[in-house]
């Protein structure tokens, strides 16, 4: 059983850069995309960027295109999303989630916990 | 850009009901349509993937149906661990993607 876990909360100052991991317990990421989506307290999902470890830079939700940056480490196990430039509205949950791709379908499996950003002078 | 919209945003109901939640796209999608549920606090949990396939573990009272533009998310027998947020969400345009605003069922 794939299990997903994210590291814990941060807090940061407008300006600064977050990094975030995604860790796959009972597995790595071989062969699959890793995604992000994040959560605004209150409201809906926002996708955020989705990459293929070791495999290019991604692809970005517009919103971010700039400010994302998607890495793993070498063994595909840890995906980590960094954001940079961080302002008050980037205050939020961040979640990481496998993507699968069968038959035609694409879509996210398992999902990592969460880790909440906070983002605040 | 591809672009989901839900209705209701909100609804009520009760334990026994049958619910419909309609997600719209913009433009069509064929049947890359996906479903999740998110409980208050928690990660959101895949449902029904391809408009139509239950993910595995996922209760038969869940279905879906739909193509090009119109889909719609039945539960159709609402239990209590029902009551949550769902969403829709567009795999059409990988390795992009779009999710709906969501739908609230509460009491």
């Amino acid at each position: 059983q794939v299990q997903l876990l994210q590291s814990e909360t941060e807090v940061k100052k407008p300006g600064s850069s977050v990094k975030v991991s995604c860790k796959a317990s009972g597995g790595n990421f071989s062969g699959y995309a890793v995604t992000w989506v994040r959560q605004v307290p209150g409201q809906g999902l926002e996708w955020v960027g989705q990459s293929i470890p070791l495999f290019g830079k991604g692809n970005f939700a517009q919103h971010f295109q700039g400010r994302v940056t998607l890495t793993a480490d070498e063994s595909a196990t840890t995906s980590y999303m960094e954001l940079s430039g961080l302002r008050s509205d980037d205050t939020a949950v961040y979640y990481c989630a496998r993507v699968t791709m069968i038959q035609g379908a694409t879509y996210f499996d398992y999902w990592g916990h969460g880790t909440r950003v906070t983002v605040s002078s | 850009d591809i672009r989901l919209t839900q209705s209701p945003s909100f609804l009520s109901a009760s334990v026994g009901d049958r619910v419909t939640i309609t997600c719209r796209a913009s433009p069509s999608i064929d049947q890359n349509l996906n479903w999740y549920q998110q409980r208050p606090g928690q990660a959101p949990e895949l449902l029904i993937y391809g408009t139509s396939t239950l993910q595995s573990g996922v209760p038969s009272r869940f279905s879906g149906s739909g193509s090009g533009t119109d889909f719609t998310l039945t539960i159709s027998s609402l239990q209590p661990e029902d009551f949550a947020t769902y969403y829709c969400q567009q795999s059409y345009s990988v390795p992009l993607f779009t999710f709906g605003p969501g739908t609230t069922v509460h009491v």
